[in-house]
């Protein structure tokens, strides 16, 4: 099965806003409410940031916020900061094929 | 503190064989779902293999056949046998434990694997 569909890039301005987007299918996202969040430094392991479509784990800021809608996931991260410059994964539970991730998003702090 | 630390990882040749390790502190790994997860050089994250609590295994189609999740009890470390390895399985090797609600809370730093002639 694919991977869930994420734009490769998105940037911001600090204090500004992004959204990244996750597309799957009726078959993961559209199905379940498994739906994780993951950042990623170059060289590090990837972090969690949400889980359960929009639950944070402790020590997460609330900058970071998720959603979704139908086969669509999404990552929010409001007041940008110097220190969100990494690569973001969503992740999505699948049923028969387990867990299924998307191929990132490098977000840029301009 | 919760620590895991993957081993094991190295240069092999196609159709050559590799065990990684992950040894697992702060939780006990036979009381959860552990997974493999890696990630190819400049790519996105791919689910591997699932161990559960109850000994259920699951891999991906990809390497379905050719690796082998398991795990030693007593001394608390997960493996991942490898075989038949291929260059596309090139990749940094993560280890992370998976909840009831399919999410990764703890990932190790990872292990590279390079299949090269």
């Amino acid at each position: 099965q694919s991977a869930l569909t994420q734009p490769p890039s998105a940037s911001g301005s600090p204090g500004q806003s992004v959204t990244i987007s996750c597309t799957g299918t009726s078959s993961d996202i559209g199905r379940y409410n498994y739906v994780s969040w993951y950042q990623q430094y170059p060289g590090k392991a990837p972090k969690l940031l949400i889980y359960e479509v929009t639950y944070r784990p402790s020590g997460v800021p609330d900058r970071f916020s998720g959603s979704k809608s139908d086969t669509t996931a999404s990552l929010t991260v409001s007041g940008l900061q110097a220190e969100d410059e990494a690569d973001y994964y969503c992740s999505a539970y699948a049923g028969i094929n387990h867990v299924l991730f998307g191929g990132g998003t490098k977000v840029t702090v301009l | 503190e919760v620590q895991l630390v993957e081993s094991g990882g190295g240069l092999v040749q196609p159709g050559g064989s590799l065990r990684l390790s992950c040894v697992v502190s702060g939780f006990i790994v036979s009381n959860n779902d552990m997974t493999w997860v890696r990630q190819a050089p400049g790519k996105g994250l791919e689910w591997v293999s699932l161990l559960s609590y109850v000994e259920r295994t699951q891999y991906a189609d990809s390497v379905r056949g050719r690796f082998t999740i398991s795990r030693h009890k007593s001394d608390n470390i997960l493996y991942l046998q490898m075989s038949s390895l291929r260059p596309e399985d090139t990749a940094v090797y993560y280890c992370a434990r998976e909840r009831d609600e399919h999410f990764f809370d703890y990932w190790g730093q990872g292990t590279l694997v390079t299949v090269s002639a």
